[in-house]
């Protein structure tokens, strides 16, 4: 049963600090997107990638988020340095883009918790 | 560009009532649509989706959607609600932007279920 997993599930941290979440897609596919969940802003998308390389990062704060896929098998989205405002939940999703996204696949997402 | 409406963000039926939740779409091409359902605290699961074969699509847990062109509409319906359906619905639309595809999400609407 193939899914895409993150970790952590849940992370408490304190304001200033160095935050990664990290996602693992499903094999074969060469999309992966990452996403913000709050209760006011709901579903926000922050940058997706396409065989590795980033595609689009508008969605994300460029002073402090950063993104990156080191290979096929992990992309990472690190907040550096965490403020309280980034609290949210942070879902990863990976598809196969032949033309056109058929399915996308969502992992169980990590809750970050900044105090 | 590709959009989805959806009308209402919440919606509460009673047990057994029929549900139906309504996204209108916006897309200068025929387009891919899809019908995501977020249970509290879990990511996003694919509820069914409709990339141009038959109008009427059957989806998982007894929901099904129908595609309508002239009304650019693609409302999801069940013809008995359960307790288990509460939920948060998101209606998508698959976007080309040029040099890869990503999923265009609506904003969501909370289906509250009551006894």
């Amino acid at each position: 049963d193939a899914r895409v997993t993150q970790t952590p599930r849940d992370k408490v941290t304190e304001m200033g600090q160095e935050v990664t979440m990290r996602c693992q897609p499903i094999l074969g596919h060469n999309t992966v997107f990452w996403y913000r969940q709050t209760m006011m802003q709901g579903l926000e998308l922050l940058a997706y990638f396409r065989n590795r390389a980033p595609l689009d990062d508008s969605g994300m704060p460029k002073d402090r988020f950063s993104a990156e896929m080191p290979d096929a098998t992990l992309a990472t989205l690190k907040i550096q340095p965490s403020e309280p405002r980034d609290s949210a939940v942070y879902f990863c999703a990976s598809a196969r883009d032949t033309g056109w996204i058929d399915e996308q696949f969502f992992g169980p997402g990590t809750r970050l918790t900044v105090l | 560009a590709q959009s989805v409406t959806q009308l209402g963000s919440h919606v509460s039926v009673s047990e057994g009532a029929l549900v139906l939740l309504r996204c209108n779409y916006s897309s200068s091409v025929p387009p891919y649509l899809f019908w995501y359902v977020q249970y509290p605290n879990q990511g996003l699961q694919l509820l069914l989706k409709y990339t141009s074969a038959a109008t009427l699509v059957k989806g998982i847990n007894g929901f099904e959607a129908e595609f309508k062109k002239s009304e650019t509409s693609f409302h999801l319906t069940k013809p008995s609600a359960h307790m288990s359906d509460a939920a948060e619905y998101f209606c998508a639309v698959s976007e080309y932007t040029g040099t890869a595809s990503k999923l265009t999400f609506g904003t969501g609407t909370r289906l509250q279920v009551t006894l």
